[in-house]
């Protein structure tokens, strides 16, 4: 079957710290990979995105790759800014269907 | 343009009560999917509909049910309402099937039931 596995949270760091979220997944066939950002009171927002191995997703300083001998897709970001603070939910999308499989979201906290 | 519209925003329902949530997907997008999201989850997927007809149903039951419109506009009814249908729907829209479209995504609509 296909399902998304990311690290629990809350994570909280300090301003200019160094992000690693952990995603992993298991799918049928190639997905694509997709990490979303839901802001507070907002809907979910497409960050980045990887179609095929070895691609690497990136937006806003945030990067991620494709990975496909470890099944993973780990987002990261060198220097995270309060403004940073969210929810982000790693995604798969199955080359047989357009149903979207999320993970279950990692709270980010950014301090000053 | 206009993003993922969706209405209402929040809805407050009792028990056994009827709803419907619609949604109006970016202009010439095709497809449109539903998701709950329960507070601290993930979203979940409900239904795809493409070109009016479903093309995907989640693992839900037959309370909930959708349509799609001729202007691509969809509407999700849900039936019987239960305490533990309180959550987030979030409509989501994309351009077409390949599995590279990113799916964008409405404000959602709040659906408290008590």
């Amino acid at each position: 079957g296909n399902s998304v596995t990311q690290m629990e949270g809350p994570v909280t760091l300090s301003e200019e710290a160094f992000l690693t979220i952990n995603c992993t997944y298991t799918a049928t066939g190639y997905p694509s990979l997709f990490w979303y950002v839901q802001y507070p009171g907002e809907g979910l927002q497409l960050l980045l995105k990887a179609t095929k191995a070895d691609d690497k997703g990136s937006n806003k300083g945030f990067e991620a790759t494709y990975r496909k001998e470890t099944t993973s897709f780990h987002l990261e970001k060198g220097s995270v800014q309060v403004s940073d603070s969210a929810v982000y939910f790693c995604a798969l999308n199955p080359r047989d269907g357009n149903q979207f499989y999320f993970g279950t979201g990692t709270s980010l906290t950014v301090i000053p | 343009d206009a993003g993922v519209t969706q209405s209402p925003t929040h809805l407050i329902k009792t028990r056994g009560q009827h709803v419907t949530l619609r949604c109006s997907p970016i202009s010439g997008h095709k497809s449109v999917s539903w998701y709950q999201q329960v507070l601290g989850q993930g979203p979940q997927f409900i239904f795809q509909y493409y070109e009016k007809e479903e093309r995907g149903r989640g693992n839900f039951p037959d309370r909930f049910s959708a349509r799609q419109f001729p202007n691509y506009s969809s509407e999700l009814n849900v039936n019987a309402l239960l305490l533990g249908d309180s959550a987030l729907y979030l409509c989501a829209s994309t351009s077409g099937l390949a599995s590279y479209n990113e799916q964008f995504f409405g404000p959602g609509t709040r659906l408290t039931v008590l």
